[in-house]
């Protein structure tokens, strides 16, 4: 079955990077678009970036523009995410998820998350 | 200024079906017709639950289903479980090459 496995998270200072990632495993990955999707702690959840299929198509929330690269492998099929310039409203819970298909705009698998501290 | 606007807590006893609202301002979600519904339990991965406004994944229990009219979509849980409590989260495709989610439900089974 469709396996998502996030990692990169920590605590990290305000302005510093982090690089997240996101293994997949159980799909043809190459197929799919793929989101990122964040939780900050007591709040809702905040649609961050997709990419599609073939990485030719990106796109960002106006949150994380400019700050934010989402990037994919589809030899490694892996999915990730460069931050930079981080903010302590960056703080949250970063879940990779998979478009239904190339760019459905749902995600019907979600990995577990991983978590983002930005904090002096 | 987008949004999807839910309210923030329902509640139902088992048994009983409830309705969560969803609606759209500055988006036409009639039009683009992407609406998604999203379960999420504490400490787990959220899951889908409709897309399309009404369609239901393979594995989601029919007692679950999606609706549309004008600028609000509403997901309806028929039937209420103790497992169905959970916070449910609408999401669309809000033009400009963007998505949206609305502020989350909290559903209690009382």
């Amino acid at each position: 079955q469709v396996q998502l496995v996030e990692s990169g998270g920590g605590v990290v200072q305000p302005g510093r990077s982090l690089r997240l990632s996101c293994a997949a495993s159980g799909l043809t990955f190459s197929s799919f678009g793929m989101h990122w999707v964040r939780q900050a702690p007591g709040k809702g959840l905040e649609w961050v970036a997709f990419i599609s299929h073939d990485g030719s198509n990106k796109i960002y929330a106006d949150s994380v523009k400019g700050r934010f690269t989402i990037s994919r492998s589809n030899v490694n099929d892996t999915l990730s995410l460069q931050m930079s310039s981080l903010r302590a409203e960056d703080t949250a819970l970063y879940y990779c998820a998979k478009d239904r298909y190339s760019s459905s705009w749902s995600f019907d698998h979600w990995g577990q998350g991983t978590l983002v501290t930005v904090s002096s | 200024q987008s949004a999807l606007t839910q309210p923030a807590s329902v509640s139902g006893s088992p048994g009983q079906s409830i309705t969560i609202s969803c609606t759209a301002t500055n988006i036409d979600i009639e039009l683009y017709n992407l609406v998604s519904w999203y379960q999420h339990r504490p400490g787990k991965a959220p899951r889908l639950m409709i897309y399309q406004a009404s369609k239901r994944p393979s594995g989601v229990s029919a007692r679950f289903s999606g609706s549309m009219s004008g600028n609000t979509a509403s997901l309806t849980i028929s039937g209420l479980q103790a497992e169905d409590e959970a916070d449910y989260y609408c999401y669309s495709y809000a033009g400009n090459n963007t998505g949206l989610f609305g502020g989350g439900t909290t559903l209690a089974v009382l």
